[in-house]
């Protein structure tokens, strides 16, 4: 099936640092989530994203919908231990079953040692 | 907030063995979903459900069934446990009615097959 293509895989982080992370898609997409996944936990939704251009932010989370809606990033500024984990895009393309959502293979945080 | 739980966190069970995972959901979603998620391998869609008694292949849906009996539980059976049906199990629900594509997860069962 279709699938993201999210970069980069894995990522070190320090203390303080902004984080930049994206996902991309050979089709056009009509929805864009980002969610965070903790060891051992099921994925929390952080953001949802339903036109071109759209950029909403979550406390020190911002996310966009690309205006090709082919695209989306994730900012995450000033980051702290806690960001740590996996960071999943998910999103719904035209034509595609109602409800589901096609997801990225994940972004992984860790702390810089 | 939108609650979805899982019967068990972690699970092992013996080569043959039925094996039933429940989810429940409190906030009265129609739709529900049932994943695997396997290192380099990201979450794969096993079965789903958009109302009570309607289920829909996924990705993956061998070795595998489902019942949706009631709207806020939705089961997974593995019906010969086999090795390869190892891994993390997630159930997910949404709403048709608002905000269609914002799925909200358990928090995972994490199967052993030995």
């Amino acid at each position: 099936g279709q699938q993201l293509n999210q970069s980069p895989q894995s990522m070190f982080i320090q203390e303080g640092e902004d984080v930049s992370m994206n996902c991309t898609s050979s089709s056009i997409f009509n929805t864009w989530l980002w969610y965070k996944q903790d060891p051992g936990e099921g994925p929390v939704l952080l953001i949802a994203l339903y036109k071109a251009g759209e950029l909403t932010s979550n406390g020190r989370l911002t996310a966009q919908f690309g205006i090709t809606r082919k695209d989306s990033f994730l900012n995450i500024s000033a980051s702290i231990p806690s960001d740590v984990g996996i960071y999943f895009c998910a999103g719904q393309n035209y034509g595609g079953s109602q409800g589901n959502l096609i997801f990225g293979k994940g972004t992984k945080l860790s702390v810089k040692p | 907030d939108v609650k979805v739980t899982q019967s068990s966190r972690y699970l092992v069970k013996r080569t043959g063995e039925k094996v039933f995972l429940e989810c429940v959901q409190d906030m009265d979603h129609e739709n529900m979903f049932w994943y695997r998620q396997d290192p380099g391998l990201g979450l794969r869609l096993i079965y789903f459900s958009y109302d009570v008694k309607m289920k829909e292949k996924g990705d993956i849906p061998e070795g595998y069934s489902v019942s949706r009996e009631k709207k806020e539980r939705f089961s997974l059976i593995l019906e010969s446990a086999s090795t390869n049906q190892t891994s993390m199990y997630l159930c997910a629900s949404s709403s048709h009615r608002v905000r269609l594509y914002e799925q909200y997860f358990g928090p995972g069962t994490r199967l052993t097959v030995t």
